[in-house]
């Protein structure tokens, strides 16, 4: 495997399951991202993680729980997910620098989530 | 409130007409602007990062600008394989709180 990979690709489930997205990424990075994509929006960051230390919740509904074990892997938990949840959910890596601007982000393929 | 808008959000070529795509934003303390082009079901896929005004990178038909209020991304003599959509992004932020900010892209179809 190569790159950022993404499991499963397609998702459907109800109101009320509990699932989980898992990313893993093989190129050496520090720093893994949850995005999520919604049709006729703008990507949008959901969490970042730094070391494996979450640095960033950008205002996530409790229901999504992210889960960084270790620097290659990162799992994003879902419960009792609403209908307008459903996009497609991307995860991304990068070589973070600490201290200087961030280096450039390679996304997986992403899972596309529906909501019933 | 930090902005990143794309125009046009839709644009139609025929093969090898040139022509440029618009990155406007406006945010507090620009730390880097990124090209991403998207094929659909797909991830974003990495172009180019520009970091100060003035900067240009190329890559084959494509070639990419920085002033302090937008970028451009140039297509020259554009091929159907260049048909996707085309995200831009600025970093913001600084000291753990960073984040990317996305446009919502501009689809580029290019007609053979």
């Amino acid at each position: 495997e190569t790159g950022v990979t993404q499991t499963p690709r397609h998702l459907v489930m109800g109101m009320t399951n509990k699932k989980s997205l898992k990313c893993e990424q093989h190129l050496g990075h520090n720093a893994m991202y949850w995005y999520k994509q919604s049709a006729k929006k703008p990507l949008e960051l959901m969490f970042v993680y730094n070391f494996k230390e979450q640095t960033e919740n950008n205002s996530v509904p409790s229901r999504f729980s992210p889960e960084c074990p270790n620097s290659s892997h990162l799992f994003l938990h879902l419960h009792t997910l609403q209908p307008e949840d459903s996009a497609l959910y991307l995860c991304a890596s990068s070589q973070d620098n600490k201290q200087g601007p961030w280096n450039e982000q390679f996304f997986g393929p992403g899972t596309r989530l529906t909501v019933l | 409130e930090d902005q990143v808008t794309q125009s046009p959000e839709a644009l139609r070529l025929q093969e090898g007409e040139s022509s440029s795509l618009n990155c406007s934003y406006t945010v507090s303390g620009l730390r880097g602007l990124f090209w991403y082009r998207q094929d659909p079901g797909k991830g974003p896929e990495f172009l180019f990062t520009l970091y100060s005004a003035g900067e240009e990178k190329e890559k084959e038909r494509l070639k990419a600008t920085l002033t302090k209020k937008e970028s451009f991304l140039h297509i020259t003599a554009p091929k159907p394989e260049d048909s996707a959509t085309y995200l831009c992004a600025v970093q913001v932020g600084q000291g753990g709180s960073e984040k990317l900010v996305f446009g919502k892209g501009t689809k580029l179809t290019v007609n053979p």
